[in-house]
């Protein structure tokens, strides 16, 4: 059973375009981290949080934490085909490592 | 670069066949996490060592066992390949092993023929 969710699985978008990539879950995180990965490379971190209702943003990225501290989006704004990349949500619940959604395949054509 | 080094970045095995998956943590970070990610299945938590000992451990086969040195590198074993066992091995490192934000290496990529 995967413990975080992530939606849409693939998504296919024109350059300039916004989109929001959603991650969810019915289990509570201490914190929740969004990954990016691109093909043969080891995902890399892009934030954190921790808080529930926080909202971070990176440049074009935003990212939110659920109130409830189950879920979390992620949005950019104005994408470009550099943002083309496989996003990850991760959860961290004391004592375990953190649980990894399945991804968001983002794909941002010129 | 993230600062984690795994070794080798590709491998091609027969079924049944044994190897030895290589990391080495970033400087300072005292834990190492092994994942393994396929198409289906995502990344899949294996195992955790903090500061050499056993933290947690996740969805990690019997065929399969690991460990972290003195010098806090970790080799992650695998036994008895199947061809199901074809994927991409990450290794992570973090500071601590308080689920704090963790640097993955570039992967070994398993192929079991």
């Amino acid at each position: 059973t995967q413990l975080l969710e992530q939606s849409p699985q693939f998504l296919s978008i024109q350059e300039g375009e916004n989109l929001t990539v959603y991650c969810n879950s019915s289990s509570v995180f201490s914190s929740l981290q969004w990954y990016r990965q691109e093909p043969g490379e080891g995902p890399v971190l892009l934030v954190t949080v921790v808080t529930g209702g926080e909202v971070k943003k990176l440049k074009r990225l935003t990212f939110q934490f659920g109130d409830a501290r189950k879920d979390s989006s992620l949005h950019i704004t104005a994408a470009q085909p550099g943002d083309t990349g496989l996003y990850l949500c991760a959860g961290a619940r004391a004592p375990n490592a953190l649980n990894f959604g399945k991804g968001t395949s983002l794909l941002v054509t010129p | 670069d993230s600062g984690v080094t795994q070794t080798p970045k590709h491998l091609i095995t027969a079924t049944g066949q044994r190897v030895t998956l290589r990391c080495s943590p970033r400087s300072g970070d005292l834990s190492v996490y092994w994942y393994q990610q396929s198409l289906d299945q995502g990344l899949q938590f294996l195992i955790q060592y903090y500061n050499g000992e056993e933290r947690a451990k996740g969805n990690i086969l019997e065929r399969f066992s690991a460990q972290q040195f003195p010098d806090l590198h970790s080799e992650l074993n695998l036994s008895s390949l199947e061809l199901g066992d074809s994927a991409l091995y990450f290794c992570a490192s973090s500071v601590s092993g308080g689920n704090t934000e963790a640097f993955f290496g570039q992967g070994t990529r398993l192929t079991v023929v």
